[in-house]
């Protein structure tokens, strides 16, 4: 089956302007979760959503990142008034369930360039 | 709160010789154990996960990793590398202790495994 696909896989963008990332799961997963990969850094978790739970947004950077899950399925990352600090390759991955032993299956990622 | 180092930015290794990645893990409770790899330009893929039961993990291309609960470690490890193994490395955590947060996994930076011939 289908893997996890997101899209655009690349996007530049200028400082101030607003971008949206998408994310489509693997179908019947019912946690998906995003990540933010800098240069030499490891992962950092931005965002998690788990059905119809209220999502974990407890590492999205600042106000002006937010996402939606809509319909148990397809994810949105939107950053506002992108800064040059937001580059960086923004992941997602989907598991079965939130139950902590579940492995994430992980997009290809979409590299953001903010000039 | 969870944490995992891996020690190592880059590790070097000549074809058909074993290789070792280091991880180290922190956490309060038991942990939930798993290693990552990312090969140029694409996202992460499972290789194997340690959650209970025998210590020694064996994960996807021949690669394998020891849960070792006293030195808070779990390296990975493969008898004989291949070229084709260069890719970067990450070790991840969870906490078995239930905070609230949900399925967080806490990555490691990342070791670049390097094969040479």
């Amino acid at each position: 089956g289908a893997g996890v696909s997101q899209s655009p896989s690349n996007k530049v963008t200028e400082k101030g302007k607003d971008v949206e990332l998408r994310c489509d799961p693997i179908s019947g997963h019912t946690a998906l979760y995003w990540y933010r990969q800098s240069l030499g850094q490891g992962l950092e978790f931005l965002i998690y959503f788990q059905g119809n739970s209220a999502p974990d947004k407890s590492g999205l950077p600042s106000d002006r990142f937010s996402a939606e899950r809509t319909g148990g399925s397809v994810s949105t990352l939107t950053i506002q008034r992108t800064q040059q600090e937001d580059s960086a390759v923004y992941l997602c991955a989907s598991s079965l369930e939130s139950n902590g032993y579940n492995e994430q299956f992980f997009g290809p990622g979409t590299r953001l360039t903010v000039l | 709160a969870q944490s995992v180092a891996q020690p190592e930015d880059q590790v070097n290794v000549a074809e058909g010789n074993p290789l070792t990645v280091k991880c180290t893990y922190s956490v309060s409770g038991n942990p939930y154990l798993f290693w990552y790899v990312q090969y140029p330009n694409r996202g992460l893929q499972f290789l194997l996960k340690y959650i209970t039961g025998d210590n020694l993990v064996k994960g996807s291309y021949g690669f394998e990793a020891e849960f070792n609960k006293s030195q808070t470690s779990f390296h990975l490890k493969k008898p004989s590398a291949l070229v084709s193994d260069s890719a970067l490395y990450f070790c991840a955590v969870r906490d078995m202790v239930v905070t609230g947060g949900g399925n967080k996994l806490t990555f490691g930076t990342g070791t670049q495994l390097k094969v040479e011939l």
